[in-house]
């Protein structure tokens, strides 16, 4: 089955540095991937629909400039998050569409902020 | 605008018995509904889908969920609980009017008693 890779599983991270997430497709190609943040036993926010080649859509709310996402080839799509903030800490998640219709998630990244 | 409600924060049941987990959706074109799993920490796994066809959807680890389309929900069934289908249950919708987005419910915490 479709099988998505997201790293790190965790970081820590001190308050004014950039992270990077990966989320890479690894045997399919992904022209949409979709980046989430969770928040404790809330639900899943989308925050951006990467798309290959093309500018990420960012949902309202969004800051762009804060969650910069890079989808450069068909099977990596990259989040980072800019000038991290103690607030910024929380479960970011990756999906992507797979050839069968459907939606297959990565493991997710635990962020934390000091 | 697609949305799905999830009515009910938390289920209890004991081993061995039945467990539905309850999802209505509202969106303005068909529907493709999913039904995912995540255990602390992880992100989502999933469990079956509607796209078209059959009413009545089987998935993954004995997990099925019935499309109905005048009370437009899509409930998830287990026949016999077991304490490790203890987690946390989201149902998705995607209108096929709409793009490629994901809208999650709030959720549902499945908690199986022995």
């Amino acid at each position: 089955g479709a099988v998505v890779s997201q790293h790190p599983s965790w970081v820590i991270c001190k308050s004014g540095t950039s992270v990077k997430i990966e989320c890479r497709s690894l045997d399919f190609q992904a022209t949409t991937m979709f980046w989430y943040r969770q928040f404790p036993k809330q639900s899943l926010m989308l925050m951006a629909t990467s798309n290959e080649g093309s500018k990420a859509t960012y949902e309202q709310g969004v800051e762009k400039d804060k969650f910069l996402i890079n989808h450069a080839s068909l099977t990596l799509s990259t989040l980072t998050v800019t000038s991290a903030h103690p607030e910024d800490s929380s479960f970011y998640i990756c999906s992507a569409r797979d050839t069968g219709g459907g939606y297959t998630f990565g493991s997710g990244t635990r962020l934390t902020v000091v | 605008a697609q949305s799905v409600a999830q009515p009910e924060d938390q289920v209890n049941v004991a081993e061995g018995n039945p467990l539905t987990v309850k999802c209505t959706y509202s969106v303005s074109g068909n529907p493709y509904l999913f039904w995912y799993v995540q255990y602390p920490n992880r992100g989502l796994q999933f469990l079956l889908k509607y796209i078209t066809g059959d009413n009545l959807v089987k998935g993954s680890y004995g997990f099925e969920a019935e499309f109905n389309k005048s009370q437009t929900s899509f409930h998830l069934k287990k026949p016999s609980a077991l304490v490790s289908d203890s987690a946390l249950y989201f149902c998705a919708v995607r209108d096929g009017a709409a793009g490629n987005k994901l809208t999650f419910g709030g959720g549902t915490r499945v908690l199986v008693k022995p």
